[in-house]
């Protein structure tokens, strides 16, 4: 069965950096990219980003730019999310999830969807 | 604007249909998808596309779009139910973004 296994939780000082991890399996990695998404303590979700697996092609919301890296290693079928610079308000759970896009050839634009995601990997920034 | 609003809460009496919704000039031109969080776990997918549920999502889950608002209507809600919704969807450059989420209590 399609399934994500994620890293472990950290913790971190403010300034220092994290680098989270996303193991896929169940799946033709190369075929679907991931999503990354985060949820502080009682917030709600927040869209960090996604990456290509097939190709590496990023995309970053617009307030991580900067800070925020996606990559993936085909050989071992794992995505990871490096996040710099971090601040109290980095504190939060992040998750990854397959990303499936759908193709409107009709309309000439896609959708995505996030089918399958990880369990989370909570990231806790604290002096 | 690629902002997505939701209603914070919504209530429902077990076994009567709830609609929750979600507004945002994207959705004039791209499907939202919808997300089901319980506490502590990680969110599922319920609804994608113009209405689409992925295996093992009941058929009381189903999807609609109109204009700049889509909906998601539980039909004859579930204890089960009851837990934190958030459509997704796009935006013209390709980022993604999330509705503040509704919290459906099932009364």
């Amino acid at each position: 069965q399609v399934q994500l296994v994620q890293s472990g939780a950290e913790v971190k000082k403010p300034g220092a950096s994290v680098k989270v991890s996303c193991k896929a399996s169940g799946y033709t990695f190369t075929s679907y990219g991931i999503s990354w998404v985060r949820q502080a303590p009682g917030q709600g979700l927040e869209w960090m980003g996604w990456i290509s697996a097939y190709n590496g092609n990023t995309n970053y919301a617009q307030k991580l730019q900067g800070r925020v890296t996606m990559t993936t290693d085909t050989s071992t079928s794992t995505a990871y999310m490096e996040l710099r610079s971090l601040r109290s308000d980095d504190t939060a759970v992040y998750y990854c999830a397959r990303r499936i896009v759908v193709v409107v050839a009709a309309r000439g634009y896609y959708y995505y969807y996030m089918d399958v995601w990880g369990k989370g990997t909570t990231v806790t920034v604290s002096s | 604007s690629s902002e997505l609003t939701q209603d914070p809460a919504v209530s429902v009496a077990l076994g009567q249909t709830v609609r929750i919704t979600c507004q945002g000039d994207s959705l004039r031109s791209y499907y939202a998808s919808w997300y089901q969080q319980k506490p502590g776990q990680a969110p599922v997918l319920v609804i994608y596309g113009k209405n689409n549920r992925p295996s093992g999502i009941p058929d009381r889950f189903s999807g609609s779009s109109s204009g700049n608002t889509a909906s998601l209507t539980i039909t004859g809600a579930q204890a089960e139910d009851e837990a934190d919704y958030y459509c997704n969807s796009r935006d013209s450059s390709g980022k993604g973004v999330f509705g503040g989420g509704t919290k459906l209590t099932v009364l």
